[in-house]
């Protein structure tokens, strides 16, 4: 089955405590994305990969790092979480930019 | 930022009543999207129409898409109560980088 998936679904960490989380597709995407959801301001683009070790910031990248080491695989860090980061995170893919994207299930992180 | 905005951002209708949402958008444009959202669940694409189109069908779906007006709308004929979801566009400007708008929460009543 075509799927993007993410791991994990929740969590709920503390201010500084780095944590990583993980998006894989099986569609042999070029193109994937992370968003974050935030109540009112709809989803913003955090960072985008067009393919291997190629990734380029998004619209609220501060804070955030990324890497494309592998097609399948396109994993969010946060090094030092703080509670502006608390959202709803989405990974997403599709075969080129502009076109359908796939959208991971997403993951609710809390930072307190 | 080119964001996309939704109007309006609450829809509330009767099953089998049409719904019409619009958005806006700043900057020229290569695509406009519409996805769906269920309940904070990922998002499921609806359908796309290029900025030289002016009118696309999907089923129940209406897109329209004015770029003089830097517009589009989406129709969704004899809605369902399972069409109840939030409704998002999505514009890319050639470049690489997606943008949201806020968002549509339509509500279909039974």
């Amino acid at each position: 089955e075509a799927q993007v998936t993410q791991n994990p679904r929740y969590l709920i960490t503390v201010t500084g405590k780095k944590l990583t989380v993980t998006c894989s597709q099986n569609m042999n995407h070029e193109y994937m994305s992370w968003y974050r959801q935030d109540p009112g301001l709809g989803l913003r683009q955090i960072y985008y990969s067009m393919n291997v070790e190629v990734t380029d910031k998004g619209d609220v990248p501060e804070g955030y790092k990324v890497s494309r080491k592998e097609k399948r695989n396109f994993p969010l860090i946060l090094e030092s979480p703080s509670p502006n980061q608390t959202s709803l995170y989405f990974c997403a893919s599709s075969l080129s930019p502009g076109i359908e994207q796939y959208f991971g299930p997403g993951t609710r992180l809390t930072v307190t | 930022s080119q964001q996309g905005e939704e109007d309006p951002q609450a829809l509330s209708i009767q099953e089998g009543e049409n719904a019409t949402m619009n958005c806006s958008y700043k900057t020229s444009i290569n695509n406009l999207q519409w996805y769906r959202q269920n309940s904070g669940r990922g998002l499921v694409h609806l359908i796309l129409i290029r900025s030289n189109e002016r009118e696309k069908h999907s089923g129940r779906l209406r897109v329209t898409l004015d770029t003089s007006k830097k517009s589009s709308s989406l129709l969704i004929t004899a809605s369902r109560a399972a069409d109840t979801a939030s409704y998002f566009c999505a514009t890319d400007n050639y470049g690489q980088n997606f943008v949201f708008g806020p968002g549509t929460r339509l509500s279909v009543l039974p």
